[in-house]
């Protein structure tokens, strides 16, 4: 089963606009890592929160992560046309054998120029 | 980027016949991972290795084997294909001791008829 759980599944906005997306899950967690899918590629990581903080920035990105209501939210500023992709929110759980990750269903993003 | 590969890239197959895909890393990573991407359930872990010939199974491991001889190659066979296997297949390797972050291979497109 799919620990993470992102929202919306699908988002559309106009170049310059943020993008807001909601990754919920349910184990406690070690970090929880978003990624990003460029259309027919794989996945690259964009950046990892652990369970320890609250807020993390990585140029346009803004990740909170808020363990008591077991949820995450990303957050990409001035959208451009190339930050259309699918992102997906991974969770780490405690206790995971072999650092396997829980990958939520991904929300797809349209920015549109 | 990491060092990783996917052979084949596409592949179409009929129903019965055994397939094996490679993956292949030049990172010196212990951990391999195998996932399926299917519309609607995101990414599901098959199997994984933990070092050379240590693996185990993922959530989605019935109709899978994998075998890792060696530290750079994880292989995954559908020993006899159905048409429910029809997925995207990608690779990832992960560094113990890091912080849980995974690389992804290209994908392998899989087509059962």
């Amino acid at each position: 089963s799919q620990q993470g759980e992102e929202d919306p599944q699908a988002l559309s906005i106009q170049e310059g606009e943020n993008a807001t997306m909601n990754c919920s899950y349910k184990t406690s967690i070690n970090n929880l890592q978003w990624y990003r899918q460029n259309s027919g590629r794989g996945l690259v990581h964009l950046i990892l929160i652990r369970s320890n903080e609250r807020e993390k920035h990585s140029g346009r990105l803004r990740v909170t992560l808020d363990t008591s209501k077991k949820s995450s939210s990303l957050l990409i500023t001035a959208s451009r046309a190339a930050d259309t992709a699918s992102y997906f929110c991974a969770t780490a759980p405690i206790k995971a054998a072999g650092n396997k990750l829980t990958f939520g269903g991904g929300t797809r993003v349209l920015v549109k120029p | 980027d990491a060092g990783i590969t996917q052979s084949p890239r596409h592949k179409v197959t009929e129903t019965g016949t055994p397939v094996t895909l490679r993956c292949h890393q030049t990172e010196n990573h212990r951990y391999m991972y195998w996932y399926r991407q299917d519309p609607g359930h995101g990414l599901r872990l098959i199997h994984y290795s933990y070092g050379v010939k240590d693996t185990d199974k993922g959530e989605v491991s019935d109709g899978y084997s994998v075998s890792r001889s060696k530290t750079e190659d994880f292989l995954l066979t559908l020993e006899s294909a159905t048409s429910s296997q029809t997925s995207v297949y990608f690779c990832a390797i992960n560094e113990r001791g890091g912080e849980n972050e995974q690389f992804f291979g290209p994908g392998t497109r899989l087509t059962v008829l």
